[in-house]
C-alpha cells in the first residue's frame, strides 16, 4: 500500500509570494491533517479534514488554508509568504474507524523555503 | 492550555537502556503517542497509550500515568539505528472525532558505541 506523498518535496518562494502543497493520504484514509515542523517550535498543528470538512483548526494566521477534495486529497496554500513561515510541513492521514483510534501516518514533508 | 514536556536531548551506549520521559499538561485527554523521526524523514508511529500501564512491542516500551500526566517510551537493546528524535504527543479529548495532536518538541537521542 502506498503511503502519504507530499508534493513538491522542496520549494524556494520569496516574500510575499504565495504557495500550494499537494497531499496524497493513503487509500481508505478519509482524515488529513496538516502540521507546520520548525525546529525552535517543534511540530504544530495546522488543520485537520475529513470529508472535505474542516473539524479543527490551530493557532494560525488566517493567511494559512487549506481543503480537501471528494477524493480526500488535500491542498493547504500560504498567501503573502513570511521569512517566518519558512518550515517543514507535514501531512498526515489517518483511518477513522468510528470511536477507536488509529495513529497518524505522515508524509515525507515539503520543505519550504521563504527568502 | 496544552502543554507538553520532554528532554531536548539524550546520549547512551550501544546495546544499554534508554528512557525518555514525557509529561503532560492538556485541557483533555485521549490517548499519547510515541513517534521516531529520523533526521530529514518522516515521524513514524511507535505506541500509543491510553489506559495506565504498559504496553510492550518488541524492544519498544511505553507506559502511562493519567493521574500524574506521564509518559515514558523505554528501548532496549539500543541499536546504532535508533539515533532519532522521539516525539511525545497528546491526543486532547474532542467530541467531534477529531485526530488532532500536539506534539512535544522532541528528544534527540544519540546512540555511541
Amino acid at each position: 500500500k502506498a503511503g502519504v506523498t507530499q508534493t513538491p518535496r522542496y520549494l524556494i518562494k520569496t516574500r510575499g509570494q504565495q504557495v500550494t502543497l499537494s497531499c496524497s493520504p493513503i487509500s481508505g484514509h478519509r482524515s488529513v491533517s496538516w502540521y507546520q515542523q520548525t525546529p525552535g517550535q517543534g511540530l504544530q498543528f495546522l488543520f485537520e479534514y475529513f470529508s472535505e470538512t474542516q473539524r479543527n483548526k490551530g493557532n494560525f494566521p488566517g493567511r494559512f488554508s487549506g481543503r480537501q477534495f471528494s477524493n480526500s486529497r488535500s491542498e493547504m496554500n500560504v498567501s503573502t509568504l513570511e521569512l517566518g513561515d519558512s518550515a517543514l510541513y507535514l501531512c498526515a492521514s489517518s483511518l477513522v474507524r468510528g470511536g477507536l483510534v488509529s495513529p497518524l501516518h505522515f508524509g515525507n514533508g515539503t520543505r519550504l523555503t521563504v527568502t | 492550555g496544552q502543554n507538553i514536556d520532554q528532554p531536548t536531548e539524550m546520549t547512551a551506549t550501544e546495546g544499554a537502556i534508554v528512557q525518555i520521559n514525557c509529561t503532560y499538561q492538556t485541557s483533555g485527554f485521549n490517548g499519547l503517542f510515541w513517534y521516531q523521526q529520523h533526521a530529514g524523514e518522516a515521524p513514524t508511529f511507535l505506541s500509543y497509550n491510553v489506559l495506565d500501564g504498559l504496553e510492550e512491542k518488541g524492544r519498544f516500551s511505553s507506559f502511562l500515568s493519567r493521574s500524574k500526566g506521564y509518559s515514558y517510551l523505554l528501548l532496549k537493546e539500543l541499536q546504532m539505528k535508533d539515533s532519532a528524535s522521539y516525539l511525545c504527543a497528546v491526543r486532547p479529548y474532542s467530541g467531534a472525532g477529531s485526530y488532532q495532536l500536539t506534539f512535544g518538541k522532541g528528544t534527540k537521542l544519540s546512540v555511541i558505541p
